[in-house]
């Protein structure tokens, strides 16, 4: 089955600065990729997607980018916000909308200092 | 407004104690799904529900039970919690035929002593 590897798990960077955070993934078969965010105490919330016959998306400040070949996607964002501070997960799945089971990574705790 | 609604927030119970959350979206979505959350771990699946009375295992289903005998809802059983079932759980629902987004209710806290 899909296995979801993200890094790092802690991140901590100055406002306006930009943050990267990594997933790699097992199953060539996948083929959509979502990003959520967290907030303190509630439920994550999808905030950017991307499907593999695209290889880069951007939604203002944020942005994914998809490497087929490597297996990896990644997650940036650019002028980071202390409002950006939360824990975000990487996930992937094949066959999504066939009941493909959504594998998450592990989260990263995005930390904005003003 | 659209919504999932998890009860309770918070529960601390005793080993051996049969309890029940409850899960209810009002967004007519045909997947449902539990998780649960723990450190260093990210969010693993229990159960999924791909409509009405069809149900199947995700990665973690040991100890737990799910029905779907209504659209709008899918509750979590935990017929006799151990500590090692203690957890944040989030229940989520999708148009999965649609964009695919998950919308995750707010989180239940379980602490199993």
């Amino acid at each position: 089955g899909e296995n979801v590897e993200q890094h790092p798990s802690t991140l901590s960077v100055q406002e306006g600065d930009s943050a990267v955070i990594k997933c790699t993934y097992s199953d060539s078969a996948s083929n959509y990729f979502p990003w959520y965010k967290q907030e303190l105490g509630k439920g994550p919330q999808l905030i950017i997607d991307i499907r593999s016959n695209v290889g880069e998306k951007k939604d203002q400040r944020i942005a994914v980018t998809l490497n087929k070949t490597a297996k990896h996607f990644s997650l940036h964002i650019t002028e980071t916000q202390p409002e950006d501070s939360a824990v975000y997960f990487c996930a992937a799945t094949p066959l999504y909308n066939q009941g493909g089971k959504l594998i998450f990574g592990q989260g990263t705790e995005l930390s904005v200092k003003p | 407004e659209a919504q999932v609604t998890q009860n309770p927030r918070y529960l601390i119970t005793v080993t051996g104690k049969k309890l029940t959350v409850t899960c209810s979206q009002n967004m007519n979505h045909e997947y449902m799904s539990w998780y649960r959350q723990d450190p260093g771990l990210g969010l693993r699946q229990i159960y999924y529900s791909m409509n009405v009375e069809v149900t199947d295992k995700g990665d973690v289903p040991e100890g737990y039970k799910v029905s779907r005998k209504e659209k709008r809802n899918f509750p979590l059983i935990l017929e006799s919690p151990s500590p090692n079932q203690t957890s944040l759980y989030f229940c989520a629902s999708s148009n999965i035929r649609s964009t695919g987004e998950l919308f995750f209710g707010e989180g239940s806290r379980l602490t199993v002593l």
